[in-house]
């Protein structure tokens, strides 16, 4: 069975500042992990994935993920936060069952960015 | 090229009402998913659709819930009769298998709110 971990359900940056959310899994089999972003009102988009090529991942509006089995992660990180990062972001992991994808999600963590 | 595009984007209804909600995958993909998050909680897995076939439904809460994807194009979750619980948001997504790792690409979301 595969599990997400997202430590801090919260988090607050300044504009400007580091930006960075936490990833855990729990894998069987070697993962495929994703990270998702939603908007306010807005669906579910894809920021960036990871599925066994290159451990650091670029993704979209600047940010990264690196894979590191070692320690089961895949930390987002952006240098520089925006204010238009604020957003809730979704860290998951994949099974492939007949062909697609089941994705497990963790709990979610909400970015604010403050002036 | 459209995305993944989900009817309607909200909905009130009264306990015990019935509800049905739309999906239309990107065209051309034969995986179809079914998510659903509701208040506080992380966004789970109800089922997944191999062109017009179920191919997992693990994730579906009771019988008061039918999902159905007919010709394997469009896809429908019906909620009948509605409870309170049912409240959240439900998210269609969509993938075809590619080099790339099957990446699952979401709808906009279906907002439901059961009063």
């Amino acid at each position: 069975a595969q599990s997400v971990t997202q430590l801090g359900s919260h988090v607050s940056v300044s504009e400007g500042a580091l930006v960075l959310l936490r990833c855990n899994y729990s894998s069987s089999v070697p993962p495929y992990l994703f990270w998702y972003v939603q908007y306010p009102n807005q669906g579910l988009q894809l920021l960036l994935k990871y599925t066994s090529a290159a451990t650091l991942v670029k993704g979209i509006n600047g940010f990264e993920a690196e894979f590191k089995k070692s320690e089961t992660s895949f930390h987002l990180t952006k240098p520089s936060a925006h204010m238009s990062d604020a957003a809730e972001y979704f860290c998951a992991v994949s099974v492939f069952t007949g062909g697609g994808n089941k994705l497990t999600f963790g709990t979610g963590t909400q970015l604010k960015v403050e002036l | 090229e459209a995305g993944v595009t989900q009817f309607p984007s909200h909905s009130v209804i009264e306990k015990g009402q019935t509800v049905t909600l739309r999906c239309d995958p990107i065209s051309g993909h034969d995986n179809l998913y079914w998510y659903r998050r509701v208040m506080g909680k992380e966004i789970k897995f109800l089922l997944h659709f191999v062109k017009e076939s179920k191919q997992d439904e693990s994730g579906m809460p009771n019988n008061r819930f039918l999902a159905e994807r007919t010709g394997g194009t469009y896809s429908t979750l019906k909620v009948q009769p509605a409870e309170l619980e049912d409240s959240g948001v439900y998210f269609c997504a969509s993938s075809q298998f590619d080099a790339d790792g099957n990446t699952i690409y979401f709808g906009e979301g279906s907002w439901l709110t059961v009063v």
